[in-house]
């Protein structure tokens, strides 16, 4: 399997500019999540899902943020409306279930100027 | 809530020394125990966890942990570092059940930097 991958790798926009990012995890996982990576500081849950269904979403999360998983497969994340405390790492996971261990993808760094 | 303190946000050491990295944890219910390790423009790579069972654990690249329950600690260690081992390493609790299951909820990190 390839594992998880990400995509763009990085992203700069301006502020205001609505950007969307994309997932897509091992095949047969089940389970999807997005974190948020500031500076100096550990991954932030944001939001995940089970297959299509988006079972938890982080008080972090504004609702300028929105996560899809239509089909099971990949996911989405878009922030709309960018400032520039959204310039984060965002880092998708999967798993097989809850208590497997996550795979990581390399993270999408987002510049918001 | 759960909550995952790193007390060290830079250890230096130098080459083949041994090393601790030191975490605890926090929570009001049962928890799986995780470390990962970060490589520069890398994504997370799982180094070991502890889920059940024996309180040492064993993962990848010669690291080692212990799962102390009344301590609330999870210390990472490492015999013999080697350069290859600099990195930022994160550990990491996972509710054992309940509400939020699956969510990891991560220390901020340590960096270790080897010297040769």
């Amino acid at each position: 399997d390839t594992g998880v991958s990400q995509d763009p790798r990085h992203k700069i926009t301006k502020r205001g500019q609505n950007v969307t990012f994309r997932c897509d995890p091992i095949s047969e996982h089940n389970r999807l999540y997005w974190y948020r990576q500031t500076l100096g500081q550990g991954p932030e849950f944001l939001t995940y899902f089970q297959n299509e269904a988006q079972l938890e979403k982080s008080r972090l999360l504004s609702d300028r943020f929105s996560a899809e998983r239509p089909k099971g497969s990949f996911s989405t994340l878009e922030i709309q409306r960018t400032e520039q405390g959204d310039s984060a790492m965002y880092l998708c996971a999967s798993s097989l279930t809850g208590v497997d261990e996550q795979y990581f993808g390399p993270g999408t760094r987002l510049t918001v100027t | 809530a759960q909550s995952v303190t790193q007390l060290d946000s830079q250890v230096p050491v130098f080459e083949e020394a041994p090393v601790e990295l030191r975490c605890n944890y926090s929570s009001s219910v049962s928890v799986y125990l995780f470390w990962y390790v970060q490589y520069p423009n890398q994504g997370l790579q799982l180094l070991l966890k502890y889920l059940s069972g024996s309180t040492l654990v064993k993962g990848i690249n010669g690291f080692e942990a212990e799962f102390n329950k009344s301590q609330t600690s999870f210390h990472l260690r490492k015999p013999s570092v080697h350069i290859s081992d600099t990195a930022e390493y994160f550990c990491a609790a996972l509710r054992a059940g309940g509400t939020s299951y699956g969510k990891l909820t991560f220390g901020q990190g340590t960096i270790l930097t080897v010297h040769p």
